[in-house]
């Protein structure tokens, strides 16, 4: 079946560091992949998506590359702030084998300090 | 565009009683989900509804839970009984249909209702 793997948090950084977090799928089909974040207390958010390989999703200086074949979708930012500090979910959704619905991966805690 | 409403925020419960959550997605949506997140881990599907049908509702449990959505707007999710391992954030979802490829557009989540049972 489907799934989602994400490295594990968490994962804690000085301000204006590199931000990689890492991200593999399985999947039988052509899935579309994305990043969700949720911010304590808040909701999941859609950071950004791609829908088919070689694809790059960007939103808020997060970028992502559907890579098929690594089989990943890496996030990464060129310089995190403290308001980055959330919980990071890859998620994968294939219609044609996984019935419309999203996977998630177990999300990875990322703490950004001043 | 408002978002997807949920209530309440939080509800602490004891084993074997009963609970339920509400929601209100998107106007127009007609996809709704629930998702249960267990501390540490990411959501997983409870059950989708296409407008007031269930399109996949395989990985509830459905001894205790229940939901509807009768109008095809809003939808309930209901534990009777609850026990200690039901305790999570129960979130909902909501997508619009684009000719049935929306989950490639992502979904909306609301806040989610934090659920202690103790």
């Amino acid at each position: 079946g489907n799934s989602v793997t994400q490295m594990e948090g968490p994962v804690t950084l000085s301000e204006e560091a590199f931000l990689t977090i890492n991200c593999t799928y399985t999947a039988t089909g052509y899935p579309s992949l994305f990043w969700y974040v949720q911010y304590p207390g808040e909701g999941l958010q859609l950071l950004l998506k791609a829908t088919k390989a070689d694809d790059k999703g960007s939103n808020k200086g997060f970028e992502a590359t559907y890579r098929k074949e690594t089989t990943s979708f890496h996030l990464e930012k060129g310089s995190v702030q403290v308001s980055d500090s959330a919980v990071y979910f890859c998620a994968l959704s294939d219609p044609v084998t996984g019935g419309f619905k999203t996977i998630f991966g177990a999300g990875t805690r990322l703490f950004v300090k001043a | 565009e408002a978002g997807v409403a949920q209530s309440p925020r939080y509800k602490i419960i004891e084993k074997r009683q009963s609970v339920a959550f509400w929601c209100n997605p998107i106007s127009g949506h007609a996809t709704l989900y629930w998702y249960q997140q267990i501390l540490g881990q990411g959501p997983k599907l409870l059950i989708q509804f296409q407008n007031n049908g269930v399109v996949d509702d395989s990985q509830l449990p459905k001894d205790r839970f229940s939901a509807e959505r009768l109008k095809g707007v809003d939808s309930t999710l209901k534990i009777q009984p609850a026990k200690l391992e039901d305790s999570a954030v129960y979130l909902c979802a909501s997508s619009s249909n684009q000719g049935g490829r929306d989950s490639n557009y992502g979904y909306t989540f609301g806040s989610g209702t934090r659920l202690t049972v103790v």
